[in-house]
Parts: C-alpha cells; sequence; structure tokens
C-alpha cells in the first residue's frame, strides 16, 4: 500500500500571509497513462471534506486562487498565498495513483496563531 | 441542489449488522465511481470501499474485507454499504463519497459499535 505521510501535522499562521503543508508518498504516483492522482481535501470544524485540489494542480470550480497545487513523483505541496479566516482547518492529500487502496495523508492541521 | 445523504447509523452491540445506503440527488451517481470513507472520533479519513458506476467492479479496505459489501442500485441513484460482524474499532462516522470530474460527499452517519 502507499503511505502518504504530511508535514507539519500542525500548522498555526498568521493571517494574510502564505502557508505550505508538504505530502510525501511511499513511492511515485505516475500512473501507467502518465497522469498523477493526487488530490487535496479541506475539512473545516463539523463539517465534511471538500476537495480542493485535483490531479496534483487543478483546482476545483469555486476554490479561492489563493490554494495552489503542485509537485511530482513523490513530492506534493499545497500552498496558500495568503491565509484567511476561512481556512482554518484540517487539510488531508489522496493519492489515487495505485488502488485499493485509496491512501489518505495523516491530516495537517491549520490554525490561527 | 446537489447532495448526498446517508442514512441508517447508529448503535450496535459488537458482533451486529448495519446497512449504510447512501441516496444523491440532483446528478446522477452512476456516472461516478462511489466510496465509502469513515473517520473515526477525532481521527483522520480512511478510505473504506468503492464501487464503479454499473456496479460490475467493488474493492475493499483490507480491515472491512470479509465482513462489508457495497452494493448500488441505480434506479434509487442509491449506493448500500452492508456491513456485518461489526467491531468496536469500527466505530467512525461513515461518509460516502461521489468521485470523479466532480466531487460530491455526504454529511456523514455516525455507526457506533458498543455493548
Amino acid at each position: 500500500d502507499v503511505v502518504m505521510t504530511q508535514s507539519p501535522l500542525s500548522l498555526p499562521v498568521t493571517l494574510g500571509q502564505p502557508a505550505s503543508i508538504s505530502c510525501r508518498s511511499s513511492q511515485s504516483l505516475v500512473h501507467s497513462n502518465g497522469d498523477t492522482y493526487v488530490n487535496w481535501y479541506q475539512q473545516r470544524p463539523g463539517q465534511s471534506p471538500r476537495r480542493l485540489i485535483y490531479k496534483v494542480s487543478d483546482r476545483d470550480s469555486g476554490v479561492p486562487d489563493r490554494f495552489s497545487g503542485s509537485g511530482s513523483g513523490t513530492d506534493f505541496t499545497l500552498k496558500i498565498s495568503r491565509v484567511e479566516a476561512e481556512d482554518v482547518g484540517i487539510y488531508y492529500c489522496l493519492q489515487g495513483s495505485h488502488w485499493p487502496p485509496w491512501t489518505f495523508g495523516q491530516g495537517t492541521r491549520v490554525e490561527l496563531k | 441542489e446537489v447532495q448526498v445523504v446517508e442514512s441508517g447509523g447508529g448503535l450496535v452491540q459488537p458482533g451486529g449488522s448495519l446497512r449504510l445506503s447512501c441516496t444523491a440527488s440532483g446528478f446522477t451517481l452512476s456516472r461516478y465511481w462511489t466510496h465509502w470513507v469513515r473517520q473515526a472520533p477525532g481521527e483522520g479519513l480512511v478510505w473504506v470501499s468503492h464501487i464503479n458506476g454499473d456496479g460490475s467492479s467493488a474493492t475493499y479496505a483490507d480491515s472491512v474485507k470479509g465482513r462489508f459489501t457495497i452494493s448500488r442500485d441505480n434506479s434509487k441513484n442509491t449506493v448500500y454499504l452492508q456491513m456485518n460482524s461489526l467491531r468496536a474499532e469500527d466505530t467512525a462516522v461513515y461518509y460516502c463519497a461521489a468521485w470523479g470530474e466532480d466531487d460530491y460527499w455526504g454529511q456523514g452517519i455516525l455507526v457506533t459499535v458498543s455493548s
């Protein structure tokens, strides 16, 4: 099974400042079709997860452009260019290149300083 | 309005069974691979099972293989998760999620396995 390792697990942030979350996989996530299936999810307190980014860097409809995804192979990053109060929550990466199982990272808790 | 609604959760004794339902409205669920993902209290997201659009293929996490069965009734726009031989460690909020070009999640349903 592919293991997804996020860091940091807790990220205190200042409003208006950038933030970055790393996700590393235990093996390359390049699928046999050439695509890389890494998604990023946001889970606000008391809510269901919401997909922000799919296939490494494609932003979902309605997601603010301050969110961006990047990476390749085994190293992936979610960046928030300027943190807003509504960004507080837990962020998860998910790999869908080598399934089953689909595997999530442990989650990174983003909180305001 | 697009909506995914889970039902069928609740309190069950160890060794018991429950059947969760996931009903979609506002979109055709059969166009999506549908997944169940669970989240134990205070813990992260864990993938449980998936079924393809026509129901011909399904996969399971090792932790539930042989105990859980996923199925779908496309005429009802619904996916099911039959959970047998439930254990305390199955206690979690269970989310139904339709993954594809779009990504839809339900609000989650709590399953508590306890005597």
